[in-house]
């Protein structure tokens, strides 16, 4: 089976420019997470959605960042908007109920 | 608020050395999971092992096995026979059983010299 595909894997912008990173969860799989990585804050959950409604989004950073969820087999996070503090790397993750979290390979955001 | 711990920071071996990372964490529910991930140089996030607050035992898995203790509140993990392919950083991350978010430690880097 496919895993978690994230795209695109690299996206380089410039400041106030609107960036949408797109996620497809394992199929069968009912929970779906958003993860940031830096340097300074390491691994934080930034939202997840369980059968498509977001559960958790007290880690979304500010009103410039919004998730969605239209279906079972696509999400997306965009930033709008993007500011050079948001370079980072973004992961996408996915789980059924019984199963851990499996990682999409990331997408590299850097924002000039 | 639950929280783990990664005292070490950076780790390096010589090739068949053994390594062991440690991982201290901190919760109030009494049914959480354990896991360990391995982030290569690559970038990718590769799930290792998951364990749940109720088993205690260890476990290996080829040339990894992992020491879950709750008197200790820790869950260390051992790399026997390092080898060059297992440079990474390795994550621990908890969740708690109500809502599946993982809290994730600082990381350890482990470089294995040849």
């Amino acid at each position: 089976d496919a895993g978690v595909i994230q795209s695109p894997r690299h996206e380089v912008t410039e400041m106030g420019q609107e960036v949408t990173l797109r996620c497809k969860p394992i199929s069968g799989h009912d929970y779906l997470f958003w993860y940031r990585q830096t340097m300074m804050r390491g691994l934080e959950l930034l939202i997840y959605f369980n059968n498509n409604v977001p559960i958790d989004d007290s880690g979304m950073p500010e009103d410039r960042f919004s998730a969605k969820m239209p279906n079972a087999s696509f999400s997306t996070l965009k930033i709008q908007p993007s500011e050079p503090r948001d370079s980072a790397v973004y992961f996408c993750a996915s789980k059924d109920k019984n199963q851990p979290q499996h990682f999409g390979d990331g997408t590299r955001l850097s924002i000039l | 608020a639950q929280k783990v711990t990664q005292a070490q920071t950076e780790i390096s071996v010589v090739e068949k050395e053994d390594v062991t990372l440690d991982c201290v964490y901190e919760t109030r529910d009494t049914t959480y999971y354990l896991f360990w991930y391995k982030q290569p140089p690559s970038g990718e996030l590769v799930f290792l092992i998951r364990r749940n607050s109720f088993d205690e035992q260890n476990e290996i898995s080829g040339r990894y096995s992992w020491n879950f203790q709750k008197s200790t509140s820790s869950f260390n993990f051992t790399i026997t026979a390092s080898q060059v392919v297992d440079s990474a950083v390795y994550f621990c991350a908890l969740s708690e059983a109500s809502d599946y978010k993982l809290s994730f430690g600082a990381g350890t880097t482990v470089t294995v010299r040849a």
